[in-house]
């Protein structure tokens, strides 16, 4: 089974602190995604990586930075945390083209509500 | 470029009764479309997908939805409902990256 995990399923931060929100997958998959989920407006891609060291910015990528030094792992950085990046955030990854299986679809890991007070 | 539309934020039923959630696309390439499904403060997990083969494709829970080209449409079913379907319902189409185009979701209310 594919398992995609979340460093914090919830967490409080004050404004202007910096955030680290770490994702690790064990499927081997090349991509990797953060996205935001606020009520009414679905998923936000915010960024994506399809390669180590490698990213791309989403539709929201402002007031985000993320890291992939390893195929495994993806972290999104919220440099300066700030009131309305209060939100649930959602990791996913997926083989870049479908693998040898040819699936598609993207894995979630179980979110980080984040709260910025 | 790709979009989805999720006709109704909130769809409410019966217990016992039909679900119907319905999902509208466009695409300029064949479509590759995905269902999920969201319990409440938890990720996203696969109901099912359309590749390619048969429309009518059959997911997880007693779920099932048909891909109908002509209608560019990937409408999601049950024909009975459960209270544990009470969930939000994302449909899903893929670009030509292999990125997914998301719909804004539809939450589904099951009455007892």
């Amino acid at each position: 089974d594919v398992k995609v995990t979340q460093s914090s399923r919830y967490l409080v931060k004050r404004t202007g602190e910096k955030v680290f929100l770490e994702c690790v997958q064990d499927m081997d998959h090349e991509n990797m995604f953060w996205y935001r989920q606020d009520p009414g407006l679905g998923l936000r891609l915010i960024y994506f990586s399809y390669d180590v060291k490698m990213k791309e910015k989403g539709d929201i990528p402002e007031g985000y930075s993320v890291s992939r030094e390893k195929k495994e792992r993806f972290s999104l950085i919220l440099e300066s945390a700030s009131t309305n990046q209060t939100s649930m955030y959602l990791c996913a990854s997926s083989f870049r083209s479908g693998g040898r299986s040819l699936s598609y679809e993207q894995y979630f890991g179980p979110g980080t509500r984040l709260t910025v007070t | 470029a790709q979009s989805v539309t999720q006709l109704g934020s909130h769809v409410s039923v019966s217990e016992g009764a039909l679900v119907l959630l319905r999902c509208n696309y466009s695409s300029s390439v064949p479509p590759y479309l995905f269902w999920y499904v969201q319990y409440p403060n938890q990720g996203l997990q696969l109901l099912l997908k359309y590749t390619t083969g048969a429309t009518l494709v059959k997911g997880i829970n007693g779920f099932e939805a048909e891909f109908k080209k002509s209608e560019t449409s990937f409408h999601l079913t049950k024909p009975s409902a459960h209270m544990s379907d009470a969930a939000e319902y994302f449909c899903a189409v893929m670009d030509s990256n292999y990125q997914l185009i998301w719909g804004a979701g539809t939450k589904l209310i099951i009455k007892p």
